[in-house]
């Protein structure tokens, strides 16, 4: 599974828009690119998913690169509940790779 | 409630006792998963089912873990011979199967179980 990279922690300001970073400069063609958070005790859930062109959904935005290597979830306005654990994940879409491979992903704080 | 359940939420046990974890996915789901999370880190794959076969096993799941799944509904997951180091969030998630030529497949979550050896 390729590696994606980013950063341990983020801070941002309640109502403010929050733009969470990752590089994945290794992906191939048919990799997508998933977004899962974790809130505090509780299992991971789904955020966003994308190929290439970039998504929205109720949640958030991905906004993808041209070249792929990295992309950026988007909160529109955080809010307390967004305080989270934030992961990108890589999954192989040919191959069918079932398992989700989970780096330690960014621990977003969001102050009132 | 329709998400996926786990039973028990919390045990404590002692070094060298045998654990089950019950895992009921959401009811429509074919595909099962098992992680494991320790603190700090992110959740690691143990094992997958499609219905009641077993696909793909992690080298994490050593011979003192077994997981079945044998109607293609709920899942368990056996500890035996705990460690300590086997002290953990056991997590459990379900997705259904990839339909047409999409292979996009969200899973969805439980809460987990937390499993602390003494």
């Amino acid at each position: 599974d390729a590696k994606t990279t980013q950063p341990n922690s983020m801070e941002s300001n309640e109502e403010e828009p929050v733009h969470l970073p990752c590089n994945h400069s290794t992906i191939s063609g048919t990799d997508y690119i998933h977004w899962y958070r974790q809130l505090p005790s509780q299992g991971p859930e789904y955020v966003i998913h994308g190929l290439t062109s970039n998504v929205n959904n109720r949640m958030a935005s991905l906004a993808i690169a041209e070249d792929r290597k990295s992309s950026t979830l988007i909160l529109h306005r955080a809010t307390l509940r967004d305080a989270a654990v934030y992961y990108c994940i890589l999954r192989d879409s040919i191959q069918g790779a079932q398992k989700l491979v989970f780096g330690q992903g960014t621990r977003l704080t969001i102050n009132p | 409630d329709t998400g996926v359940s786990q039973d028990p939420r919390h045990k404590i046990t002692k070094r060298g006792q045998n654990v089950t974890f019950r895992c009921d996915p959401i009811s429509e789901h074919n595909r099962l998963y098992w992680y494991r999370q320790t603190l700090g880190q992110g959740p690691e794959f143990l094992t997958y089912f499609q219905n009641e076969a077993q696909l793909e096993k992690s080298r994490l799941l050593s011979d003192r873990f077994s997981a079945e799944r044998p109607k293609g509904s709920f899942s368990t997951l056996e500890i035996q011979r705990t460690e300590q180091g086997d002290s953990a969030m056991y997590l459990c998630a379900s997705s259904r199967r990839s339909s047409g030529t999409s292979r996009y497949n969200e899973q969805f979550f439980g809460p987990g179980t937390r499993l602390t050896v003494l």
